[in-house]
């Protein structure tokens, strides 16, 4: 089972920063946090991870708590492409783990 | 370069029939992992293929087969199929170690239909 908890759903003005929250309480100290997205009609697309500093790379920036029990997943300047649904997924990086998916959040980016 | 490749892109059986799927990892990887994606739902882990074994599986009935060629190139087999086997079957590679499969990339899929 997932091991995270997100909202089903979530709109953003086109243009507006889009902030994805997530919910992992039972993070352990060797997992990661991943997000990855699924845009209509393909397979999901790797976007940011971290262990437990801030991070950030062309397409988002990744805020995670201190205590490492939810994070936030910021896309700073939504465009209509954006539409997808996110999904947070905590991992171990060792050993080829395999992603456990959620249900993830549903991202409508509104004109 | 050419990502992960998946055929058919759609496919449609009846129930009890037998059904292959096909993946090309991207080049350089040669880890090769299968997802199904019910419709409403995230996907999920079947099976993960390198050094052309199975290496892990997720709670899939023996149904659910699979290969993996010296190329990396991978089949998913499916055998008497259900209603509720209609999904998308995602296929995913990456690279073996710890640092180099920071992240998995994937295939769009292909969409199988049980009738």
């Amino acid at each position: 089972d997932a091991k995270t908890t997100q909202p089903t759903s979530m709109d953003c003005a086109e243009g507006r920063a889009a902030n994805l929250p997530c919910n992992h309480s039972t993070i352990s100290g060797n997992e990661y946090v991943y997000w990855y997205r699924q845009i209509h009609s393909q397979g999901p697309q790797y976007i940011i991870h971290g262990l437990k500093n801030n991070e950030t790379n062309e397409m988002a920036s990744l805020i995670i708590t201190e205590d490492r029990k939810s994070s936030t997943l910021i896309l700073p300047h939504a465009t209509l492409r954006d539409t997808a649904v996110y999904y947070c997924i905590v991992r171990v990086l060792s050993g080829n783990t395999p992603l456990v998916f959620g249900k993830g959040t549903r991202l409508s980016v509104i004109a | 370069d050419a990502g992960v490749t998946q055929s058919p892109t759609h496919l449609i059986k009846t129930r009890g029939q037998q059904v292959t799927l096909r993946c090309s990892p991207k080049s350089g990887h040669d880890t090769v992992s299968w997802y199904q994606q019910a419709l409403g739902q995230g996907p999920q882990f079947i099976f993960q293929y390198y050094e052309e074994e199975e290496r892990q599986r997720g709670n899939f009935p023996d149904r659910f087969s699979g290969h993996q060629f010296p190329n990396y190139s991978s089949e998913l087999n499916v055998n008497a199929l259900l209603l509720g086997d209609s999904a998308l079957y995602l296929c995913a590679s990456s690279p073996r170690g710890q640092l180099a499969n920071e992240k998995l990339f994937f295939g769009s899929g292909t969409q199988l239909s049980v009738l």
